[in-house]
């Protein structure tokens, strides 16, 4: 088992277009969590899977945010017609269970232009 | 809702010697984890120590230990005998034990330097 792996490492992309990032969790872990990281800020929490339910989303995901765990494995997050305010690291983790620790990736540095 | 104040953006110490990193949070919950993560500069973020708030013993991992004082809702890090590769950002954290979803607050962050 490789860790928690997050594609593409870097993306940039021009003000309007539509991104898509992808994390693939430690396979035996359930849970799974999407963060936003900008600049000079700690992480914020965007959004949490247990298995293919998303039983919790956060504020700062607005309707141009959409985020799926098909079958309780890989996970994708997308943004629709970027601004650049949604410059940021997007981070992914994953966890085995409620009591259990997070592991997280490296992360997905998006940039709109 | 909770809230996780760093109000150190950087500090600096010399390889060996010891430093103490900050935090203070926020919260009317009596039980909840405490965590402290170090993100070096190719990001990912690694747990450092936990620290359960009903626990009255001070966590400690090797050459990191925390000083937690709940009633005064503070939770410092210190790295005894620094070593160049502790330099990093590192993030004080907050979960609470109680609910199905255990996300993390997270304050703003401190960047740490090490001075050989």
């Amino acid at each position: 088992d490789t860790g928690v792996s997050q594609n593409p490492r870097h993306k940039i992309t021009k003000r309007g277009q539509n991104v898509t990032f992808r994390c693939d969790p430690i396979s035996e872990h359930n849970r799974l969590y999407w963060y936003r990281q900008t600049l000079g800020q700690g992480p914020e929490f965007l959004t949490y899977f247990q298995n293919e339910a998303q039983l919790e989303k956060s504020r700062l995901l607005s309707d141009r945010f959409s985020a799926e765990r098909p079958k309780g494995s890989f996970s994708t997050l997308e943004i629709q017609r970027t601004e650049q305010g949604d410059s940021a690291m997007y981070l992914c983790a994953s966890s085995p269970g409620k009591e259990r620790g997070y592991t997280f990736g490296s992360g997905t540095r998006l940039t709109v232009v | 809702a909770q809230t996780v104040t760093q109000s150190q953006p950087e500090m600096s110490v010399q390889e060996a010697e010891t430093v103490t990193l900050s935090c203070t949070y926020d919260t009317s919950e009596s039980d909840y984890y405490l965590f402290w993560y170090k993100q070096p500069p190719s990001r990912q973020m690694i747990l450092v120590i936990r620290q359960e708030a009903y626990k009255q013993q001070n966590a400690t991992e090797n050459r990191f230990s925390v000083n937690f004082q709940k009633a005064a809702k503070s939770f410092s890090l210190k790295i005894s005998d620094s070593q160049l590769g502790d330099a990093a950002m590192y993030f004080c954290a907050y979960r609470r034990r109680a609910g199905a979803n255990s996300k993390l607050t997270f304050g703003k962050g401190i960047t740490l330097s090490v001075r050989p």
